[in-house]
């Protein structure tokens, strides 16, 4: 039992590169989530997925697409990649029933340079 | 919608020495709370939460929290702090029917020998 799975660790992107970051999880949750973290801005929210086939927005979406490929796996994809990206980027899951205990993923450092 | 907020963004504590993290979180009903640690490089872990019943919860690693409605706070508490305890620590509160927690931005836990 891995529990949430990322990919890569770290990245070094150039200013209009695209990559996908990867995310799986073996809990059978429901629900996957998308953070971005900046020091001293806490975890803000840029994407998540209620239930396998469904994705909505968070608090800062721009620049960012998502797919929820099945109920184990959840990409967060930079089509052209900005220095305002640079951050470290967390996935979650939860079980979806409400009651949300995230279980978070080692997380990614994305430099973009 | 509901904010938290850690008013501390540093805290200095000698080993041995108690620790009480604050926590406020502004919203209606009563919320879910939770706070959640993050080591160096790593992701974020589950401490303890506080769904409804006593409002002193336990959590792991000799942490505990309680939650004061009139105040509306949920405070994090831990008698002895141990050198491993240094790291980061984030309140979060969520919404009764809501997939989505709200995250403060962290208390960053400097243990002195």
């Amino acid at each position: 039992n891995a529990g949430v799975t990322q990919t890569p660790k770290f990245q070094v992107l150039k200013t209009g590169q695209s990559m996908t970051l990867q995310c799986a999880q073996d809990m059978n949750h429901n629900s996957m989530y998308w953070y971005r973290q900046d020091p001293g801005m806490g975890l803000r929210l840029i994407y998540y997925s209620a239930s396998e086939g469904t994705t909505d927005k968070g608090e800062v979406p721009n620049g960012y697409n998502v797919s929820r490929l099945n109920k184990r796996e959840f990409s967060l994809r930079l089509e052209s990649a900005a220095p305002s990206q640079t951050s470290v980027y967390f996935c979650a899951s939860s079980e979806g029933s409400g009651r949300e205990t995230q279980y978070f993923g080692p997380g990614t450092r994305l430099l973009v340079l | 919608a509901q904010s938290v907020t850690q008013p501390d963004i540093h805290i200095t504590v000698s080993e041995g020495a108690s620790l009480e993290l604050r926590c406020n979180y502004s919203y209606g009903a009563t919320p879910y709370l939770f706070w959640y640690v993050q080591s160096p490089g790593q992701g974020l872990q589950l401490l303890l939460k506080y769904f409804s019943g006593d409002t002193l919860v336990q959590g792991i690693k000799g942490f505990e929290a309680e939650f004061k409605r009139s105040q509306s706070s949920f405070n994090l508490r831990k008698p002895s702090v141990h050198w491993s305890d240094a790291a980061e620590y984030f309140c979060a509160v969520g919404e009764r029917g809501s997939y989505i927690p709200t995250f403060g931005r962290g208390t960053s836990l400097i243990v002195h020998p």
